[in-house]
């Protein structure tokens, strides 16, 4: 049980393009997620809380235009990377949380690579 | 939020016990030690967790000071697959409930 998705696993695209990535909990209802993203060799950073149905809270210097996020359902997040540029290329991985409890499962993540 | 300190990276031969040292002099009387891995290029794998009392559970041992200063992670018989890096995290309180991850511990099992 507590497994999270994540799609795509990869993606690739072009400078100025917009990219969603969708973060799904397969087995449980979550009303928070949260959204980290990871540079080579680097420690996960969290980047925004989202909780269904209402406005994500973002991290101190985390770009709510370029990151969005939507909640809309127990089960579903997305990130949408607006303008791409080859900066934001990184590893993007998603948590839920449970809402019984308070454990944290996180998905496989996103390899976002920008050209 | 309370902070972590652990080493950057640390051996351990396959088939004996690694441990895994972690700091947070800081931790607070209700804030928990949570310690997930991650191998590369996957998302981390929660292991254990614990407040003040030792945990055990099929993957690994938590070992907590009595003062809380500091845990250790316990892994009874390591091996290859093993290899990742370790994260000790204390749980922010509160409704959101965050995981700051620190630097973590690259642990490198050694055949």
């Amino acid at each position: 049980g507590a497994v999270v998705s994540q799609h795509p696993s990869r993606v690739i695209c072009k400078s100025g393009t917009s990219v969603k990535i969708e973060c799904r909990s397969l087995d449980f209802q979550a009303t928070t997620m949260f959204w980290y993203r990871q540079f080579p060799k680097k420690s996960l950073m969290l980047m925004a809380t989202s909780n269904e149905g209402s406005k994500a809270t973002y991290e101190q210097g985390v770009e709510k235009d370029k990151f969005l996020i939507n909640h809309a359902s127990l089960t579903l997040s997305t990130l949408t990377v607006t303008s791409a540029h080859p900066e934001d290329s990184s590893f993007y991985i998603c948590s839920a949380r449970e809402w019984t409890s308070y454990e944290q499962y996180f998905g496989p993540g996103t390899r976002l690579t920008v050209t | 939020d309370a902070k972590t300190t652990q080493p950057t990276s640390m051996d351990c031969a396959e088939g004996r016990a690694a441990n895994l040292p972690c700091n947070h002099s800081t931790i607070s009387g209700n804030e928990y030690v949570y310690w997930y891995r991650q191998i590369h290029s996957q998302g981390p794998q929660y292991i254990i967790h614990g407040l003040k009392n030792n945990e055990t559970n099929e993957m690994a041992s938590l070992i907590i000071t009595e003062d809380r200063k500091s845990s250790t992670l316990i892994l009874p018989h390591a091996t290859l697959r093993d290899t990742a890096v370790y994260y000790c995290i204390v749980r922010v309180g509160g409704a959101t409930n965050k995981l700051i991850f620190g630097t973590g511990t690259l642990l490198a099992v050694q055949p």
